[in-house]
């Protein structure tokens, strides 16, 4: 079965400074990566995904991550982040092959500051 | 195109009630997702549907059922309400199940 930890439960930053937010993996078979934010009583909104190829995904918003197989990291990165960036973040992974459902890290809670 | 529709958007109940909220997917996804969202379990998995058969199903308590309809629409039951089950239940359409998911804006349920 599939796991996903996300390392911090909240990051503060001030505006225009760049942010990370880990994501680490566990998996037996080969999967597929996911970033969704969530915006206050909304629900969620892809980020960016890791299907194949190019281990560095760029998705909306400034956000790109990186698939790192090795360590089974994916991190959520962003050079340089607005007011608006505040949200929560979930980190996701699901099997390629079976299972059929996707599981979410517990969030990361990122607060721009001015 | 249209996205995930989720109704009712808000839901009071009493202990000991049932429960039926419906999702509508996107227009030609066959997967639709079940996910209860709470404070302090993040979102926990429910029930995956694929062309009306459940292919996956969480850890959660014969309580929770759910169904899907030959149009991919979905309903997800809850029975006997207990005050914990108060939570943001969130739907989320895909065309696979595996791949990128479309979430609805959730039915925020409350048990009194």
């Amino acid at each position: 079965a599939q796991s996903v930890t996300q390392l911090d439960s909240q990051v503060p930053v001030f505006e225009e400074a760049p942010v990370e937010l880990r994501c680490n993996y566990s998996s037996s078979v080969s999967v597929y990566l996911f970033w969704y934010v969530q915006y206050p009583n909304q629900g969620l909104q892809l980020l960016l995904k890791y299907l194949s190829g190019s281990t560095l995904v760029k998705g909306i918003n400034g956000f790109e991550a990186e698939f790192n197989k090795s360590q089974t990291s994916f991190h959520l990165r962003k050079p340089s982040v607005h007011i608006s960036d505040t949200a929560e973040y979930f980190c996701a992974v699901s099997e390629r092959t079976g299972g059929f459902k996707t599981i979410f890290g517990a969030g990361t809670r990122l607060f721009v500051k001015a | 195109k249209a996205g995930v529709t989720q109704t009712p958007r808000y839901l009071i109940k009493t202990r000991g009630q049932q429960v039926t909220l419906s999702c509508s997917p996107i227009s030609g996804h066959r997967s639709v997702s079940w996910y209860q969202q709470t404070p302090g379990q993040g979102l926990q998995f429910l029930f995956e549907y694929f062309s009306e058969t459940q292919r996956n199903k969480g850890n959660f308590p014969g309580r929770f059922s759910g169904r899907q309809f030959s149009n991919s629409r979905s309903e997800m039951n809850v029975s006997t309400l207990e005050l914990g089950d108060s939570a943001l239940y969130l739907c989320a359409s895909s065309p696979q199940g595996n791949t990128e998911a479309f979430f609805g804006q959730g039915t925020r349920l409350t048990v009194v």
